[in-house]
């Protein structure tokens, strides 16, 4: 079985910071690690995905991730926030088969303060 | 596509009355999830679906609820009779299969039961 450990629950930032969400897992395969945004008032949507090939990946608004396999780690970065990133982030992992399930983490809540 | 959609997407009721969710994947999907979210439990997935096949029921709560899916288009989550800590938003997810378990969700129906 897989798990999931985000270790901050809550993270307060000022705009235009630096921001880093830690994200760690555990599985005894080998793993596909996402990283869904939820908004207020809205359902996930997926930000950015590592599946194979480079370990560093990228979002379309600045986010990026990096899988680490010897620290069984999946962090999320971005080196300027903006306002508009509050909101709820999960990181999942799925093991590419049960039929597209995916174990979520508990999820970080990023505040951005002006 | 128009994604996932679910309805309705708000609901007030009174406890003790039956309360029927609906889910329409994204088509050519062939995996459906129905979750719950609340701010003390977080994020709990309760059944998922495979080919319109119940995979994995074992997140439900108890008896009262239940989940069918008739057909690739269409899925129901039902609780019968509900009670006040029912209370939540209901997501539904959908997945392809061919993304490694990248996850669809829909919008979310908010579930007040008074």
């Amino acid at each position: 079985a897989q798990s999931v450990t985000q270790l901050d629950s809550q993270v307060p930032v000022f705009e235009e910071a630096p921001v880093e969400l830690r994200c760690n897992y555990s599985s005894s395969v080998s793993v596909y690690l996402f990283w869904y945004v939820q908004y207020p008032n809205q359902g996930l949507q997926l930000l950015l995905k590592y599946l194979s090939g480079s370990t560093l990946v990228e979002s379309i608004n600045g986010f990026e991730a990096e899988f680490n396999k010897s620290q069984t780690s999946f962090h999320l970065r971005k080196p300027s926030v903006h306002i508009s990133d509050t909101a709820e982030y999960f990181c999942a992992v799925s093991v590419g088969t049960n039929a597209g399930k995916s174990t979520f983490g508990d999820g970080t809540t990023l505040t951005v303060k002006p | 596509d128009a994604g996932v959609i679910q309805s309705p997407r708000h609901e007030v009721t009174e406890m003790g009355q039956e309360v029927t969710l609906r889910c329409k994947p994204i088509s050519g999907h062939n995996s459906l999830f129905w979750y719950r979210q609340t701010m003390m439990r977080g994020l709990e997935l309760l059944i998922y679906f495979n080919n319109n096949v119940p995979i994995d029921d074992s997140g439900m709560p108890e008896d009262r609820f239940s989940a069918k899916m008739p057909n690739a288009s269409f899925s129901t989550l039902k609780i019968q009779p509900s009670e006040p800590r029912d209370s939540a938003v209901y997501f539904c997810a959908s997945s392809s299969g061919q993304d490694a378990g990248e996850q669809y969700f829909g919008p979310g129906t908010r579930l007040t039961v008074t």
